[in-house]
């Protein structure tokens, strides 16, 4: 059974430009959650997919948006880059999102470094 | 504004002692708990989930539940210094578009040799 994966590991990026992280579910999950994690604080929820809708987003701007595919994996889009925006990216995936806690149990995958200059 | 509030340390225990860790929520429609462990640069692992008051073990931790106090906490015995990490305690809710979890700051585990 593969895990949750994400590419790319870290990314460099400058003021103003966009970037795409990715994240492949583990195999049998259907829902995916993106969350934002700033040094020295807890992981902030930006959005969840469940069967490619968006279900649930946390207080983040318009220009983070993201799809789910139909294999169910997922894409977290940032445009206009900010300082601010430098984090560790998660993708976390479930085997649902409303069944209790053994479908909803949140996997993460190993995180995407975000350097924004 | 649902908030999850943790110390956030550090906490330093000699190796061998019992380490508690402590976590409050404010929404009392919360129904499931979740304990995280993460390494230094590295992302989270599931510890364990708690959706019923009492305890819950699983081999050296038990999560430990009081809802009418809105409280959890996890106990590690026996600690070890690979235990030595950031612990998250992270709530969810239900109904509606409730998916996600909320996360405390999470508290820092330091178990000295």
């Amino acid at each position: 059974e593969t895990g949750v994966t994400q590419s790319p590991t870290h990314l460099i990026k400058t003021r103003g430009q966009q970037v795409t992280l990715r994240c492949s579910s583990q195999s049998g999950h259907n829902t995916v959650s993106w969350y934002q994690q700033a040094l020295g604080q807890g992981p902030q929820f930006i959005f969840q997919y469940y069967r490619e809708e968006e279900n649930g987003r946390g207080n983040f701007p318009p220009r983070f948006s993201g799809l789910q595919f139909p294999n169910y994996s997922s894409e977290l889009n940032v445009n206009a880059l900010e300082l601010d925006d430098s984090a560790l990216y998660l993708c976390a995936s479930s085997l649902g999102t409303s069944g209790g806690p053994h479908t909803d149990t949140q996997y993460f995958g190993p995180g995407t470094r975000l350097t924004v200059l | 504004q649902k908030e999850v509030e943790q110390n956030s340390g550090p906490l330093s225990v000699p190796e061998g002692a019992i380490a508690s860790l402590n976590c409050t929520y404010s929404d009392r429609g919360s129904q499931s708990f979740f304990w995280y462990r993460q390494y230094s640069g590295k992302s989270p692992e599931l510890i364990m989930f708690i959706y019923s008051n009492g305890d819950k073990e699983d081999g050296r931790f038990t999560a430990q539940l009081n809802k009418a106090s809105q409280y959890v906490s996890l106990l590690i015995r026996d600690s070890q210094p690979s235990d030595s990490a950031t612990y998250l305690c992270a709530v969810k809710g239900y109904g509606g578009s409730q998916g996600n979890l909320i996360f405390g700051k999470g508290t820092k585990l330091s178990v000295k040799p």
